[in-house]
């Protein structure tokens, strides 16, 4: 069964660093692209960026390029989004997904599973 | 840019529901549908534009090419009062999603 599992919910400061994990499990994690998408409260969702588990390349939407780092580590499955100094405005919950394919390597046809969700909340 | 609507609608159970989704330039069929439930993860409905996933019930169903989509619900049930979000995933990211559409019981 694949599954996606998000840490927990934080709760920091405006201009404090963070790191939230994603762990994969139940397929071949390096086969699937992940993704991150962003819901501010009452609002919808917005697509940051993913990341190729295989070589940990990434690409952003401009909305997000330089604010956030998406990485990943093929050898325990798990993908990460990180922030080096948090603003109010990063209050939001983060998903990860995975990026389904209908062919290995093809392209992207819609994000199929997906995790439970990291509320961050960011207040002074 | 995908325009969806309506933003919100009121119906019964066993209505015919219909929500669009327009792009803005030409995505061909690299459009999926997502139903996300308060304080839940979105979950996939339909890819490529008319594609059910597995699990997903019959009465929803998705048709469109180019800049035009619907999603149909063909006799809305109690479990389908949510929200939906469409996503272009046109060739090279950013993957945009529509603005959502709140389904809510009459």
């Amino acid at each position: 069964e694949v599954q996606l599992v998000q840490s927990g919910a934080e709760v920091k400061k405006p201009g404090e660093s963070l790191r939230i994990s994603c762990q994969a499990s139940g397929y071949t994690f390096t086969n699937f692209w992940i993704t991150w998408v962003r819901q501010m409260p009452g609002r919808g969702l917005e697509w940051m960026g993913r990341i190729d588990p295989t070589d940990s390349y990434a690409n952003y939407s401009p909305s997000f390029q330089g604010h956030v780092t998406i990485s990943a580590d093929k050898s325990t499955g798990t993908a990460y989004l990180q922030w080096t100094s948090l603003q109010a405005s990063d209050s939001a919950i983060y998903y990860c997904a995975r990026l389904k394919t209908l062919v290995p390597r093809g392209p992207v046809v819609a994000l199929d599973f997906w995790g439970q969700g990291t509320l961050v909340t960011v207040s002074s | 840019q995908l325009t969806q609507s309506p933003s919100s609608l009121s119906a019964s159970v066993g209505d015919r529901v219909t929500i669009t989704c327009r792009a803005s330039r030409g995505i061909s069929d690299y459009l999926a549908w997502y139903q996300q439930k308060p304080g839940k993860a979105p979950q996939l409905l339909i890819y490529s534009a008319s594609t059910l996933q597995s699990g997903v019930p019959s009465r929803f169903t998705g048709s469109g090419s180019g800049t035009d989509f619907t999603l149909t619900i063909s006799s809305l049930q109690p479990e389908d009062f949510a929200t939906y979000y469409c996503q272009q995933l046109n060739t090279y990211p950013p993957w945009t999603f529509g603005q959502g559409t709140r389904v809510e019981i009459k």
